[in-house]
C-alpha cells in the first residue's frame, strides 16, 4: 500500500527558510519522479516542483524558482523541499505527490495528506 | 504557461443525476489531461488519466472525455459520495497546471 507522509510544515517569518519532508513507502521508490504541489484558497493548486526518479532532472514553478530546492534520497525513500526566502504568499497546505507514467502521459496517482506552512510576522 | 479554465465553478446537483464539468486549455495539450477529486481537508483523488483512462478503483460512473483544447468528466448517477470539489490538471511534455475547480453541491 503506498503511503506518502509530509512533514516539517509550521510558522515562519517571512525571508526564513523551512525544509519539508516526504516519507514514502509501499513502491519501489526509485522508480518514480515525484512532485511537491502547494495548495490556497486564492490560487487553487499549483506544482511547484518536481524530482526525476534519478534525481537528474528538476523543474520549478516560476514563482519559487531561485528560492526552493527538491531533492530526493532513494536509500532512504525520501524527498525534501528546502523552501527559501519565505514570502507571506508561500502560505498554503503543501502536498508530495508520486507520478506514474503511461507512454508519454504523467499523473499523480498518489498524494500525501499534506503540511501547512504559514509564513507571517 | 498553459491556462486551464473550467466551468462551471460550482453546480447543484441531485443525487442520481448525471453531471459534466469542462475543462479548457489555452492551447492543444494533445490527451495529457488528469482529472482529480478533493473533498475538504483532503488530498486530491485522481479518477482520470490521460483524458479518458480510468484509475483502478475508481467507479465506473466516472467517464473522462476530449483532446486538444477541450475535455469533459462526466459523472453518471452522482452518488452522496460524489458531493466535491473536481479539479482537471495538463501534463503536457512536462509542464503541470490545473484548473481552478468545480465544486459540486447538493442540491
Amino acid at each position: 500500500q503506498v503511503h506518502l507522509v509530509e512533514s516539517g510544515g509550521g510558522v515562519v517569518q517571512p525571508g526564513r527558510s523551512l525544509r519539508l519532508s516526504c516519507a514514502a513507502s509501499g513502491f519501489i521508490f526509485s522508480n518514480h519522479g515525484l512532485h511537491w504541489v502547494r495548495q490556497t484558497p486564492g490560487k487553487g493548486l499549483e506544482r511547484v516542483a518536481f524530482i526525476s526518479a534519478d534525481a537528474r532532472e528538476t523543474r520549478y514553478a516560476d514563482s519559487v524558482k531561485g528560492r526552493f530546492t527538491i531533492s530526493r534520497d532513494n536509500s532512504r525513500n525520501t524527498v525534501s523541499l528546502h523552501m527559501g526566502s519565505l514570502r507571506v504568499e508561500d502560505t498554503a497546505v503543501y502536498f508530495c505527490a508520486r507520478e506514474s507514467i503511461v507512454g508519454t502521459a504523467y499523473y499523480f496517482d498518489h498524494w500525501g495528506q499534506g503540511t501547512l506552512v504559514t509564513v507571517s510576522s | 504557461d498553459i491556462q486551464m479554465t473550467q466551468s462551471p465553478s460550482s453546480l447543484s446537483a441531485s443525487v442520481g443525476d448525471r453531471v459534466t464539468i469542462t475543462c479548457r486549455a489555452s492551447q492543444r495539450i494533445s490527451s495529457f489531461l488528469n482529472w482529480y477529486q478533493q473533498k475538504p481537508g483532503r488530498a486530491p483523488k485522481l479518477l482520470i488519466y490521460a483524458a479518458s483512462n480510468l484509475q483502478t478503483g475508481v467507479p465506473s460512473r466516472f467517464s473522462g472525455s476530449g483532446s486538444g483544447t477541450d475535455f469533459t468528466l462526466a459523472i453518471s448517477g452522482l452518488q452522496p459520495d460524489d458531493f466535491a470539489t473536481y479539479y482537471c490538471q495538463q501534463t503536457y511534455h512536462g509542464t503541470s497546471t490545473f484548473g481552478q475547480g468545480t465544486k459540486v453541491e447538493i442540491k
